[in-house]
């Protein structure tokens, strides 16, 4: 399919275990965005790549988060030693991203990955 | 910090008749989403609004996007079953390494009952 694709959709993890959440992009997309979703809630910003250049990581909650996309087309976002408060929803959106800062862009959402953490 | 604050967060009507649901921010954004949420599925983008005091029709869905750009409203006409499901406004942040990022709201779960 044409859309972002993300994997696997659901992961159950013993706390302490690591995990890699992966998504791909929609080709040609050069901005990627990686969302944290707690359930009944809205999103919230992770992180946020152009091309592989990783601009911003104001969201991750802590060191344990760390989020990749080292050629600038699929990312995983890796979460080391889980814990239970990391249960969520994690979603990846993609847009193809412009040069004119004022030009309003459209964000492509993946299905998202579900983290249970027992 | 912005913030945005959706309300009201559970809505549950019968088919046929009008809602409206409201985004307020503590602060100005470069333009404005409504996205519609299914479970297990990503958000899908419903309408920017980018103009202070814009108006947008979507079918039975309109979209206000205050004066002063900091807050927004949804309204449905002749609600129906099809329509249930979260609704969310985020705020989209432009310029510096932040372009293109979204704030969002804690959304509305909308319930539309035959």
């Amino acid at each position: 399919g044409a859309g972002v694709s993300q994997s696997p959709r659901y992961k159950v993890a013993k706390r302490g275990q690591d995990v890699a959440l992966r998504c791909d992009p929609i080709s040609g997309h050069v901005s990627l965005f990686w969302y944290q979703q707690a359930l009944g809630q809205g999103p919230e910003f992770l992180t946020y790549f152009q091309n592989e250049a990783q601009l911003d990581k104001s969201g991750l909650p802590s060191d344990r988060f760390f989020a990749e996309r080292p050629e600038g087309s699929v990312s995983t976002l890796k979460i080391q030693r889980t814990q239970q408060e990391d249960s969520a929803v994690y979603l990846c959106a993609s847009s193809l991203g412009s040069r004119f800062l004022d030009r309003p862009i459209t964000q492509y959402f993946g299905p998202g990955t579900r983290l249970t953490v027992t | 910090t912005q913030l945005l604050e959706q309300s009201p967060q559970f809505l549950s009507i019968q088919e046929g008749e009008n809602l409206t649901v409201y985004c307020n921010s503590s602060s100005v954004f470069s333009s404005l989403q409504w996205y519609r949420q299914e479970p297990g599925e990503g958000p899908v983008l419903l309408v920017t609004v980018v103009t202070g005091g814009e108006v947008k029709k979507l079918k039975r869905l309109t979209f206000q996007f205050g004066d002063a750009r900091k807050d927004s409203s949804l309204h449905i006409t002749a609600a129906q079953p099809g329509d249930t499901g979260l609704y969310l406004c985020a705020g989209v942040t432009s310029g510096g390494t932040s372009y293109g990022k979204l704030t969002f709201g804690q959304g509305t779960i909308l319930t539309v009952h035959p």
